[in-house]
């Protein structure tokens, strides 16, 4: 069992539509939560930082982190065609936050 | 601007004739990574490197060789590449922060084909 599952996809959704990515873990020494957008053809950029749990927001962007049930979430509101990429989650553990544990990403495409 | 690079973007070679990818930072950053990402793998970690002169085995390590002479450079060595090193290859780089909030930049990766 790998220790991050994340499903592939790929999700399409219309434009405006809210999408919500998952992934779960089962190391329940992670503490650093991480979302990477990555464009093709591009190097994955972070796009959220979540330490422990709870919910951290960022414009249209909302990361959930459930810590009791090994479950993070990523919510795109009012999605854009130019939210179309591939969404990796990434997962840290206290005394090791160098060493990033990747899901395999999630593909999304938002059509207009 | 704040940026990892990496060179060469394509490189299709064959099987056994020594390669090497350069990989460099001009953020100060002390940690430098290799990662190789695959169709429903992800992103694996090959090598990484605390500070100069510092480097250690990420999760699939075999069959690569890296070095950390200058902070800024962190270039990853296939001395006889094999086909299942055919991969897109990605090097990233960070502020080595114990706990806090920290980022890794990636360079914009390197597609390997080994025939």
């Amino acid at each position: 069992q790998k220790e991050v599952e994340q499903d592939p996809g790929p999700l399409s959704v219309p434009e405006g539509a809210i999408v919500s990515l998952n992934c779960t873990y089962s190391n329940s020494a992670f503490q650093y939560f991480m979302w990477y957008r990555q464009y093709s053809r591009k190097g994955p950029e972070l796009l959220m930082y979540t330490y422990s749990s709870g919910n951290k927001e960022d414009g249209r962007f909302t990361a959930q982190v459930d810590k009791s049930s090994k479950y993070i979430s990523l919510f795109i509101r009012d999605s854009q065609p130019s939210d179309s990429a591939t969404y990796l989650c990434a997962m840290s553990a206290l005394g090791n936050t160098d060493k990033l544990i990747f899901g395999t990403g999630t593909r999304l495409q938002v059509f207009p | 601007e704040a940026q990892v690079t990496q060179n060469p973007r394509y490189l299709i070679t064959v099987t056994g004739k020594k390669l090497t990818v350069t990989c460099s930072q001009n953020m100060n950053h002390e940690y430098m990574s290799w990662y190789r990402q695959d169709p429903g793998l992800g992103l694996r970690q090959i090598y990484y490197s605390m500070n100069v002169e510092v480097t250690d085995k990420g999760d699939v390590p075999e069959g690569y060789k890296v070095s950390r002479k200058e902070k800024r450079n962190f270039p990853l060595i296939l001395e006889s590449p094999s086909p299942n090193q055919t991969s897109l290859y990605f090097c990233a780089s960070s502020l080595s922060v114990s706990g806090g909030r920290y980022e890794q930049f990636f360079g914009p990766g390197t597609r390997l084909t080994v025939l």
